[in-house]
């Protein structure tokens, strides 16, 4: 299993450009979330996913969007990049949000820098 | 809104010694508190998970405890290793944040050799 997969590792953009990251999982998770990760901030939750065909706001959700349109993927789009939005992005999923639930289990991060 | 701050920022420790790394949290109405490990340029980690119910975990040198009264939990390695050097996070899951994990902004520790 490769488990959370993020595509791409590193992206350069200019202000005013749009692009779609795309996460993958092949555990049949039903759960999918995004972050983001900025010095001295942590991690943030974008908007997650409760599954397929279901997608909520999180912390942080100005300037993105989201789409779940099949359980394995989860993309997340920026329509109109600012500097703002130069950062580190994590997908994650989990197999519920149960009281007791099992961890999430993250991909290895998009770089992308805005310029 | 739930709150959590991880103390020191920073931690360096000569190889072989036992340490604590510290996690606080401002609402003890938490469904349960994890702790992640991140390496330079990398994902997440998964270390432990304590559930609400319980008072500690343990994976081989890795033990986490959690005390929900007084909002704290706290990560104890034995024995450090070099190997053990990266960014140690802490996220508690409440249902004040629809249930999503909370993260601290992390302990960075350095094992020197």
């Amino acid at each position: 299993n490769a488990g959370v997969t993020q595509t791409p590792k590193f992206r350069v953009l200019k202000t005013g450009q749009s692009m779609t990251l795309l996460c993958a999982q092949d555990m049949n998770h039903e759960y999918m979330y995004w972050y983001r990760q900025d010095p001295g901030m942590g991690l943030r939750l974008i908007h997650y996913s409760v599954g397929e065909g279901t997608t909520a706001k999180g912390e942080v959700p100005d300037g993105y969007n989201v789409s779940r349109l099949k359980k394995q993927n989860f993309l997340l789009g920026l329509e109109s990049a600012a500097p703002s939005q130069t950062s580190v992005y994590f997908c994650a999923s989990s197999p519920n949000t149960g009281v007791f639930e099992e961890t999430q289990y993250f991909g290895p991060g998009t770089r992308l820098l805005v310029l | 809104k739930q709150e959590v701050t991880q103390i020191p920022a920073a931690l360096s420790v000569p190889e072989g010694e036992n340490l604590v790394l510290n996690c606080s949290f401002t609402d003890s109405a938490i469904y349960n508190l994890q702790w992640f490990r991140q390496d330079p340029g990398k994902g997440l980690t998964s270390l432990l998970l304590i559930q609400s119910s319980q008072r500690e975990q343990t994976s081989g040198r890795l033990n986490a405890s959690l005390d929900k009264s007084s909002g704290r939990s706290t990560l104890y390695i034995a024995a450090s290793q070099p190997g053990d050097s990266a960014t140690y996070l802490c996220a508690v899951k409440d249902g004040g944040s629809q249930g999503n994990l909370i993260f601290g902004k992390g302990t960075k520790l350095s094992v020197k050799p």
